[in-house]
């Protein structure tokens, strides 16, 4: 069975301090999709970035960077000089990578809570 | 704006009634998931359709169903409701193939049983 553990339940940062959220997953597929996703106070979910099991290089997007290291199932999430509207809950997920339309359901982390303080 | 839309938004009711939760998936989007988010149970998969067929159940309570319709929106109905039923409902589209499995996600309906 998949898993997704987010050990960070809270996490609270000063503003322009730099944050790394942890996630480790277990799966027993060799092909699979990991996935950040973000929930601002306003409840929606927002989709960050998806990896899949094969890509072990290492993404960065403006002042985000993800780190995924099969060795040790882990896929982290750093923001670099955090902002105020960084603050949210932020899901790792996991999901198997089969064909178009087959069952494909996100197994979800139970979350970190980003505080940034101004 | 993820394109996914679902309605209502809110939705405030008494247990022991019956309510339908509808989502519309992206443009061309043929595969439609619904998921349930609690403070307990935390973002749990319910069940997925995909071009009008079920394709896999998750964590759904016998007194949930859910179908497709052939112009691709959902509904997902709630029946006998029960205090725990209280949470916030996601429906989430993905594209076939191609783009691989990334899902997004509707802005969720938000159901108090009270």
């Amino acid at each position: 069975a998949q898993k997704v553990t987010q050990a960070q339940t809270e996490i609270s940062v000063v503003e322009k301090e730099d944050v790394t959220l942890d996630c480790v997953y277990e799966t027993r597929d060799t092909t699979y999709y990991l996935f950040w996703y973000k929930q601002p106070p306003s409840g929606e979910l927002v989709f960050l970035i998806r990896r899949n099991s094969f890509d072990e290089q290492n993404e960065i997007s403006g002042r985000y960077s993800w780190n995924f290291q099969k060795s040790t199932s882990s896929f982290n999430f750093t923001i670099t000089a955090s902002q105020v509207v960084d603050s949210a809950v932020y899901f790792c997920a996991l999901s198997e990578a089969k064909s178009s339309g087959s069952a494909r359901q996100l197994t979800f982390g139970s979350g970190t809570q980003l505080t940034v303080l101004p | 704006d993820s394109g996914v839309t679902q309605t209502p938004k809110h939705l405030i009711t008494a247990t022991g009634q019956r309510v339908t939760l509808r989502c519309s998936p992206r443009s061309g989007d043929l595969s439609v998931y619904w998921y349930q988010q609690s403070l307990d149970q935390g973002l749990q998969f319910l069940i997925q359709y995909y071009n009008g067929e079920e394709r896999a159940k998750g964590n759904i309570l016998e007194r949930f169903s859910a179908q497709q319709f052939p112009d691709l929106h959902s509904e997902l109905n709630l029946s006998s409701l029960e205090l725990g039923d209280s949470a916030l409902y996601f429906c989430a589209s993905s594209p076939q193939g191609g783009r691989g499995n990334e899902q997004f996600f509707g802005p969720g309906t938000r159901l108090t049983v009270l």
